[in-house]
């Protein structure tokens, strides 16, 4: 098992929707979740960390975590064409004592 | 806050040359450093991580005499290619993190080097 998986996608939005994007992680005592985004030829940039569970609420994006399950997602309202990107969920895990990341899901937000 | 800069931000060099990357923190001070490889349309993977005043620790697989790893000051790591052959040809990312200012392991990245090695 993976320590953090993500689907591939290519996950397909119209523009204006709630994109969900979902990540699952293997070490129970995991601490510290983050979403980055990935736009194409350039380095991730930070949208959201999380530490608890529940809801973190940024702007139009939403990121929750479920620790029982070992699920955190990422949600996206009001879809626009400039969230098509690749996002990467990334977790710190004290078990491996480092941040490990998924391989990424690709959204695609069409106008 | 939290920027984090890159030099170059690409590189050309010959097959048995040796590069060296910077990456620098601008407005804080890393603690932590990462280098982080990716080949296209990969993931990221990480390379090695770098505590300002010791040696790095590399990843399994990631051979650290050939991936010269310098974390000198709480601003800069270097990561140095020796002997770079074309499979080496990859886009080359650091990150840096701080407890302090940017909560717990967060990581802010540099853009990006890519290194095409003839």
């Amino acid at each position: 098992q993976k320590e953090v998986e993500q689907n591939s996608g290519p996950l397909s939005v119209p523009e204006g929707a709630i994109a969900s994007l979902n990540c699952t992680y293997s070490d129970r005592v995991s601490q510290s979740f983050f979403w980055y985004r990935q736009y194409s030829g350039k380095s991730p940039e930070l949208i959201m960390s999380i530490y608890s569970n529940g809801d973190k609420e940024d702007g139009r994006f939403t990121a929750q975590l479920n620790k029982a399950s070992q699920y955190v997602s990422l949600l996206i309202r009001d879809s626009q064409p400039s969230d098509s990107a690749t996002y990467l969920c990334a977790v710190y895990s004290g078990g491996y004592q480092k941040v490990t990341f998924g391989t990424g899901t690709k959204l695609q937000v069409i106008p | 806050g939290a920027v984090v800069s890159q030099h170059p931000s690409w590189v050309i060099c010959k097959s048995g040359t040796s590069v060296k990357i910077e990456c620098r923190s601008l407005d804080f001070q890393a603690t932590t450093m990462f280098w982080y490889r990716q080949f296209p349309k990969q993931s990221l993977m990480l390379m090695a991580t770098s505590n300002e005043g010791s040696k790095a620790t590399y990843e399994q697989g990631v051979e650290k005499d050939k991936f010269l790893i310098n974390h000198a000051s709480l601003t800069l790591s270097t990561l140095t290619v020796t002997s770079a052959h074309p499979e080496d040809s990859s886009f080359y990312i650091c990150s840096a993190s701080t407890r302090v200012l940017a909560g717990v392991n967060e990581q802010f990245f540099g853009p990006g080097t890519r290194l095409t090695v003839l």
